[in-house]
């Protein structure tokens, strides 16, 4: 089983709808975190969670929310989604790391969103 | 803030012949580097980091990278590229400094073309 795995893979919606992007590891992280990716923009920080009460913005928060249900469960919600949203979803996870000991971050598949 | 810039969108290279895959870095304390690679429909994978030692830092799949401290670059290499080389490669850095927050700021990417 991977250790990051986004739920669902792929994922067609309508505009106006709320729609959920799942993402459980096993890796044992504290900290997980919601990307998108889209086409020469590379990857920009949704939200991010260092423990389950901590939850922040990143850079492009507008139109999304988080729920953190347990240290090993991170989703992403779009409220009402809209045709902009349309993208590859990444959820990755890590460890405080302070002395850089790890390999930075563990990514899931990806979910890629289209909506129409 | 700590940002990346991967100059090139695109970097073409025919197999056997050197490849080298740019990347520049801004950030307050000391930096740790990263490089991902993404395959297609796939998530980003690990491929070397620095984080401090020696400059050149060896990777998976016969990888490298160039620290240069005074012109803030940690360009990607491989002697002899492969067709299976081509993947789109991602640059990320992040603050070394105690209490930086582990939270890693991603380049554009750049994606490697190796022809035969």
């Amino acid at each position: 089983d991977a250790d990051v795995t986004q739920t669902p893979r792929n994922r067609i919606t309508k505009t106006g709808k709320r729609i959920m992007l799942e993402c459980s590891q096993t890796k044992g992280h504290d900290r997980m975190y919601w990307y998108r990716q889209d086409p020469g923009l590379g990857l920009r920080l949704i939200y991010y969670s260092f423990d389950v009460k901590d939850i922040n913005k990143g850079e492009i928060s507008d139109g999304y929310s988080v729920s953190r249900q347990a240290q090993a469960k991170f989703s992403l919600s779009l409220e009402s989604a809209i045709p902009n949203q349309t993208a590859l979803y990444f959820c990755a996870t890590s460890d405080p790391d302070p002395q850089g000991t790890s390999r930075g971050y563990t990514f899931g598949s990806g979910t890629r969103l289209t909506v129409v | 803030a700590q940002s990346v810039a991967q100059p090139e969108d695109q970097v073409n290279v025919a197999e056997g012949n050197p490849l080298t895959v740019k990347c520049t870095y801004s950030v307050s304390g000391n930096p740790y580097l990263f490089w991902y690679v993404q395959y297609p429909n796939r998530g980003l994978q690990f491929l070397l980091k620095y984080i401090t030692g020696d400059n050149l830092v060896k990777g998976s799949y016969g990888f490298e990278a160039e620290f240069n401290k005074s012109q803030t670059s940690f360009h990607l290499k491989k002697p002899s590229a492969l067709v299976s080389d081509s993947a789109l490669y991602f640059c990320a850095v992040r603050d070394g400094r105690t209490g930086g927050g582990n939270k890693l700021t991603f380049g554009t990417g750049t994606q490697l073309k190796v022809e035969l």
